[in-house]
Formats: C-alpha cells, structure tokens, sequence
C-alpha cells in the first residue's frame, strides 16, 4: 500500500497563473479530503468527496478554487489566478466509509508546497 | 457547529516522563469520533488513537492513551515514557459517526522532548 499520493510535492507559480494539484486516494478509500496549512491558520478543511461525488465545499475560497474527482483513482484541486496568499500547504487525505463500525481515521498523503511568488 | 479547542501552544518535557495534552470539543451531534494525530518535522500527518464517544472504556495504543470525560466534553492525550522522537505538533480532532465526515482540527499543541 503506497499510502496517498500527491503531485507535484513542490509547486512554483507566478502571480495570476493556474495551479493544478493532484491526490491519488488509497485505493478502496471512498471518502477524500483537501486541506491547506499555513502557519497562520493551521490546518484548514477545504473540501471533501464521498464515492467521488463532492459532499462538503465549506472550506473553499468561492473564486479560484475549484476540486474534482473524476474517477476513484484520483483528485484534483485547481486554483485560478494564484494570489501569494493562497501560498500553503495543501494537503490531501482518504478514508474509508466510516459509519458505525468501519474506521473512520483520514491517512494523510506528503503535501504540495504552493509557492505564488 | 462543530469546534475543537487546544489551549496548550507548546509544552517541553524532559525524556522518559508522562505527559497530557489538552482538549476540549463542541458538538451537537449525539454520536462522534474523537482523534489525535501528529504532524512530524518532516510535515508528515500520521493517525495516532481514536476515540468512539459511545465507548466508556478510554482507548490505549502503545504509549499513547486517552483520557475521555464525556461530561466535560474533554479529551486529553497521555503519552508515557516519553521519547526525543515524540517530539511533534500533536492535532486534536473530530466527526461525527454519520452523515457528513467533515473533520475538524484543533490548533495544534507543539512538544518538546528534551534528552
């Protein structure tokens, strides 16, 4: 099991330039999750899917930002028009369905370092 | 809504002694999931101990275990016999049992484990 998979591990944009990061879930985990970390405000919940349709989007900046989940094999989070301040860590994490009685724990992959010069 | 709460920024112990790490949560849901998780200096987040709110019996993984006051809406994390390796941020957490599987996360308390 290679445990989440996150793509680029290191990302360098310009200001107002898109940003593409990709999450490969552990497979058979049917819930995925994004986050972003910053030293400022912690770890912050973005968006999450469940069966790859998307459940909860309350973390996520309305412009800009956007996730998908195309298949079962693989997340994306796009950011248009990076800001420095979208600078962050963002993070991707899957879990399997986690109702009564079935694991509920998010394993977390490596991290994408977003750097918006 | 749901909210976690870590009072403790950083705390620094010497090695080879017990420590307990605060946390306190807000929920309105009657069923939920508690968990701790440590972020390394490398920025790995790795699952440590998790904690079923319909459980009375606090659980226990290695040196890690809990200590659940349900009244108090209180879970703190007891590490013992501590190690220079455990030196990390250590992240409270939460969600529900059904439903949406949004997470919530404290801030985080750093330790310190001095040799």
């Amino acid at each position: 099991n290679a445990g989440v998979i996150q793509t680029p591990r290191h990302k360098v944009t310009g200001k107002g330039q898109e940003a593409t990061l990709w999450c490969e879930p552990i497979s058979g985990h049917s819930a995925v999750f994004w986050y972003r970390q910053t030293i400022v405000q912690g770890l912050e919940f973005l968006t999450y899917f469940r069966n790859q349709a998307p459940i909860d989007d309350s973390g996520m900046p309305k412009e800009r930002f956007s996730a998908q989940m195309p298949n079962q094999s693989h997340s994306t989070l796009k950011i248009q028009s990076t800001q420095p301040q979208d600078s962050a860590v963002y993070l991707c994490a899957s879990s399997l369905d986690g109702d009564w009685g079935v694991s509920a724990e998010q394993f977390f992959g490596p991290g994408t370092r977003l750097t918006v010069l | 809504a749901q909210k976690v709460t870590q009072t403790q920024t950083s705390i620094s112990v010497m090695e080879k002694t017990t420590v307990t790490m605060d946390c306190v949560y807000e929920t309105q849901d009657s069923s939920y999931f508690l968990f701790w998780y440590k972020q390394t200096a490398s920025g790995e987040i790795v699952f440590l101990i998790r904690q079923d709110s319909y459980k009375k019996e606090n659980a226990t993984v290695g040196h890690y275990s809990l200590n659940f006051q349900k009244p108090k809406s209180s879970i703190g994390l007891i590490i013992t016999a501590t190690q220079i390796e455990d030196s990390a941020v250590y992240f409270c957490a939460m969600r529900a049992h059904t439903g949406n599987y949004k997470y919530v996360f404290g801030a985080g308390t750093r330790l310190k484990v001095i040799a």
